[in-house]
């Protein structure tokens, strides 16, 4: 069975820190992966990596993939509590349909 | 001008109702789908539609029907409603299948 699996589950850290939210997939046909931020309602799309290695940036965020590892970190430098949110973590399985990780809980403490 | 817009945002309602949800997207995407969050964050799928098609049933009880009308469109209508459809139910929108979603505000459906 597809299985995206992120960690840690919950994070808390103060303001200017720099974290790493991390993200296993057993996708089957895989084809990318994404990574989502939820605040209060909709998840916001942040990235799609579709490439072993190379890193993808927006801002203080950043993404790399590992399709060696099956494996995706986020990492979010200079942290601010405008951050705090849920982050998920989902692989593209056959170009049809998302499977969700069951997200990280990052809360940053001003 | 939201680009993919879900109504209601909220709805409590008895065992045993049926009630639908509409989801509208503006964005002149081909794919439309239907997402349930229940309350330890997990998203599931339930449906995506591809040009009106059904693509994926993800095993869902057929209580529940989607409906795409047309492109822009897709509603979910829930027949005989039990207390463990309590979630959030979101509709996203990507350009093709397997693209990245946008998804809508979701409809937190209580069922009492």
């Amino acid at each position: 069975e597809d299985k995206v699996v992120q960690s840690p589950l919950s994070l808390v850290v103060h303001e200017g820190d720099t974290v790493t939210l991390n993200c296993s997939y057993e996708v089957t046909n895989f084809r990318s992966l994404l990574w989502y931020k939820q605040e209060k309602k909709a998840p916001t799309f942040l990235f799609m990596l579709t490439s072993s290695g190379i890193e993808k940036k927006s801002g203080r965020l950043s993404s790399i993939l590992d399709k060696k590892e099956l494996f995706s970190i986020l990492n979010i430098t200079a942290t601010q509590t405008g951050d705090s949110a849920v982050y998920l973590c989902a692989g593209c399985q056959g170009a049809q349909k998302l499977v969700f990780g069951q997200g990280t809980r990052l809360t940053i403490n001003p | 001008d939201t680009a993919v817009s879900q109504t209601p945002k909220y709805l409590v309602t008895q065992m045993g109702n049926d009630k639908s949800i509409k989801c509208e997207q503006n964005l002149g995407h081909d794919t439309m789908y239907w997402y349930k969050q229940d309350s330890k964050k997990f998203l599931k799928i339930m449906f995506s539609y591809n040009n009106k098609e059904l693509i994926i049933n993800e095993t869902v009880p057929n209580r529940f029907s989607p409906k795409s009308p047309d492109k822009a469109h897709l509603n979910l209508h829930i027949n005989s409603l039990e207390l463990g459809d309590s979630a959030v139910y979101f509709c996203a929108s990507s350009q093709v299948l397997g693209d990245k979603a946008f998804f809508g505000q979701g409809t937190r459906l209580t069922v009492v």
